[in-house]
């Protein structure tokens, strides 16, 4: 079973905070990774995509890799309330393959 | 952006009866439908992988002959949830690969429907 871990939370954060969303994955030969973020009720809207290690950022997020380590994570800059939502982290094996699914992180930015 | 195009948006149905779902995609080829499925707090779960023209490979433990998926055309993929009991009340949601995709080294992403909310009563 290839396992997406993540912590459920919730993670609060103040308003203007920076939020840190993390993600372990176990399966070593996995090629991309992605983070979506899903409101209630609603499917989930692609943030980010990385798929080489180290950073990288897109506006108030940055998306960060370390193969090595199996992990990956996504800063929110500037946390605003509209950013209060499930964060999930999915993780590609191959080009063509489905995405494995983390449970995803419960993010609340209170005002 | 690509998108795809999922109906219904939610749907009520009595025990015993069959659910079709359709995803459409509007602006693309789509080689590849994944369909998941995900229950309140849960994640998605996979359900099965169905591409164009050929029959669809369910995940273990999901029901071939109860979820049915058909992949007639490269824009066009079906989910039928037959004889439908209150357990199946989850919120299904359909993913597409671009055609365009194939060959490349590197997945950028696939393109999620809207979802539907299925309820059996």
């Amino acid at each position: 079973q290839k396992e997406v871990e993540q912590n459920s939370g919730p993670l609060s954060v103040p308003e203007g905070a920076i939020a840190s969303l993390n993600c372990t994955y176990s399966d070593r030969g996995s090629q991309s990774f992605f983070w979506y973020r899903q409101y209630s009720g609603k499917s989930p809207e692609l943030i980010m995509f990385i798929y080489s290690n180290g950073d990288k950022e897109d506006g108030r997020f940055t998306a960060q890799l370390n193969k090595a380590s199996q992990y990956v994570s996504l800063l929110i800059r500037d946390s605003q309330p509209s950013d209060s939502a499930t964060y999930l982290c999915a993780v590609n094996p191959w080009p063509g393959y489905a995405l494995n699914f983390g449970k995803g992180t419960s993010l609340l930015v209170t005002p | 952006g690509a998108v795809v195009s999922q109906h219904p948006s939610w749907v009520i149905c009595k025990s015993g009866t069959s659910v079709k779902i359709e995803c459409r995609s509007l602006d693309f080829q789509a080689t590849t439908m994944f369909w998941y499925r995900q229950f309140p707090k849960q994640s998605l779960m996979l359900m099965a992988t169905s591409n164009e023209g050929s029959k669809a490979t369910y995940e273990q433990g999901v029901e071939k002959d109860k979820f049915l998926i058909n992949h007639a055309s490269l824009t066009l993929s079906t989910l039928t949830v037959t004889s439908a009991h209150p357990e199946d009340s989850s919120f299904y949601i359909c993913s597409a690969r671009d055609r365009r995709d194939r060959g490349r080294a590197i997945n950028y992403g696939y393109t999620f429907g809207s979802g539907t909310r299925l309820t059996v009563v």
